[in-house]
């Protein structure tokens, strides 16, 4: 069973410009969450979707925001880069959220924002 | 804002030795889970306690839940360079709550 997939692995934006992240969950889950780690703040909860619904969110600013398609796949956008974006943004997947069932991360995308 | 805070910060033992790690959490929840992270990779699910649950046991690892002090410990035995890595615990307070991590442990071990 092929695992989290997250593209692109290293992306370098400048202030100001946009980005879109993607992810392919585990082929049967539904949920779909996103973090971002940073040295200062560790691991911050973005967003889960969940079957193309986004059912809770972190906080974060309206420029974080994302979206789930019908076959479970994901993608998050970040508009109006800052510096402090600076990241490594993680991808999970699970069967279900809140369940106790496990989280399956990717491997990240990593954003310098220069 | 962190749900979890681990502690010790960092930990370096030698290979062979045991490795514990402290979880304290502020809120109830539906059950903990302990997770690993090699450098500038994803995060592992290692091993998921529930709050009716004291202890818990995989291969190495030894789990224990106390949530009269809202706290949880991961014990790893025997351990091998190849534990190297950050240990995170993750709160999942139940229903469409996300589930919220610690700040991490950061441990060496050397071979």
């Amino acid at each position: 069973k092929a695992g989290v997939t997250q593209t692109p692995r290293y992306l370098i934006k400048t202030r100001g410009q946009q980005v879109t992240l993607s992810c392919s969950p585990i082929s049967g889950h539904r949920s779909v969450s996103w973090y971002q780690q940073t040295p200062g703040q560790g691991l911050q909860f973005l967003f889960e979707y969940f079957s193309e619904t986004q059912r809770n969110k972190g906080n974060f600013p309206g420029r974080f925001s994302g979206r789930q398609f019908s076959n479970s796949r994901s993608e998050m956008n970040v508009s109006t880069l800052e510096l402090g974006d600076s990241a490594l943004y993680l991808c999970a997947s699970s069967f279900l959220l809140g369940e106790g069932s496990p989280l399956h991360f990717g491997n990240g995308t990593r954003l310098t924002v220069t | 804002s962190q749900q979890g805070e681990e502690d010790p910060q960092a930990l370096s033992i030698q290979e062979g030795e045991n490795a514990t790690m402290n979880c304290s959490y502020k809120t109830s929840i539906n059950n903990l889970q302990w997770y690993r992270q090699n450098s500038g990779r994803g995060l592992v699910h290692l091993i998921l306690i529930r709050s009716n649950e004291r202890e818990k046991h995989s291969g190495r690892l030894r789990v224990t839940l106390d949530t009269s002090k809202k706290s949880s410990s991961l014990l790893i035995t025997a351990s091998r360079a190849a534990d190297t890595a950050s240990y995170f615990c993750a709160t999942d307070t139940g229903g469409y709550q996300k589930v919220t991590f610690g700040t991490g442990t950061k441990l060496q071990v050397i071979p």
